[in-house]
């Protein structure tokens, strides 16, 4: 089935670092790609959804700046944390949804968790 | 505004069954999806229902009833590996994902 690979799946550096994270969707096309936070215990929130060949939407309330995302292909997103602090810290999770699948389920990567110090 | 809502938590004991409810208010519909998701690990795929009706998976099915904004999640034969929380999401008329909260399900021996 469909697979979505995710890396690092943790990170742990110091304050001030920036931090990339690849999401790639290994047998199948992902014209969309959708980046999540979740706290513990907390449900997932959507950061920003990763357009293919275009600017990235983002939620509201989430900073362009801080959170930079590239789709620079149709199986591969990045998300940098730019000059992450300790309330960055949290799980980072992407999920693709196959092109021209709109009502598919979206996969999920294994999540990336980042813990600033 | 969009609102998706299912109980916080739930207890039930292992070998009984046990139902998780979701109730939905969004900007159109386009199917619901019913995730897994294990402490400290990504969501999984568990189910998808977009016509009114009930679909059987092994131990698990889900229901649907769009005029009533409503699904279920029913669970039999529970295992201790049953415990995890549980996320409702409907697919809005803009083919977004609305993700519940979540409920997370104990299973007690």
């Amino acid at each position: 089935g469909a697979v979505v690979s995710q890396h690092p799946s943790r990170v742990i550096c110091k304050s001030g670092t920036s931090v990339k994270i690849e999401c790639r969707s290994l047998d199948f096309q992902a014209t969309t790609m959708f980046w999540y936070r979740q706290f513990p215990k907390k449900s997932l929130m959507l950061m920003a959804t990763s357009n293919e060949g275009s600017k990235a939407t983002y939620e509201q309330g989430v900073e362009k700046d801080k959170f930079l995302i590239n789709h620079a292909s149709l199986t591969l997103s990045t998300l940098t944390v730019t000059s992450a602090h300790p309330e960055d810290s949290s799980f980072y999770i992407c999920s693709a949804r196959e092109s021209g699948k709109e009502n598919q389920p979206q996969h999920f990567g294994d999540g990336t968790r980042l813990s600033i110090l | 505004g969009q609102n998706i809502d299912q109980p916080t938590e739930m207890t039930a004991t292992e070998g009984a069954i046990v139902q998780i409810n979701c109730t939905y208010q969004t900007s159109g519909f386009n199917g619901l999806f019913w995730y897994q998701q294990h402490a400290g690990e990504a969501p999984t795929f568990l189910s998808y229902n977009v016509l009114d009706g009930l679909e059987e998976k092994g131990r698990f099915s889900s229901f649907l009833s769009r005029s009533k904004g409503y699904s279920y999640l029913l669970l039999k034969e529970l295992q201790m590996k049953d415990s995890a929380s549980y996320l409702c999401a409907v697919v809005d008329s803009n083919y977004q994902l609305i993700w519940g909260a979540g409920t997370k399900l104990i299973i007690k021996p």
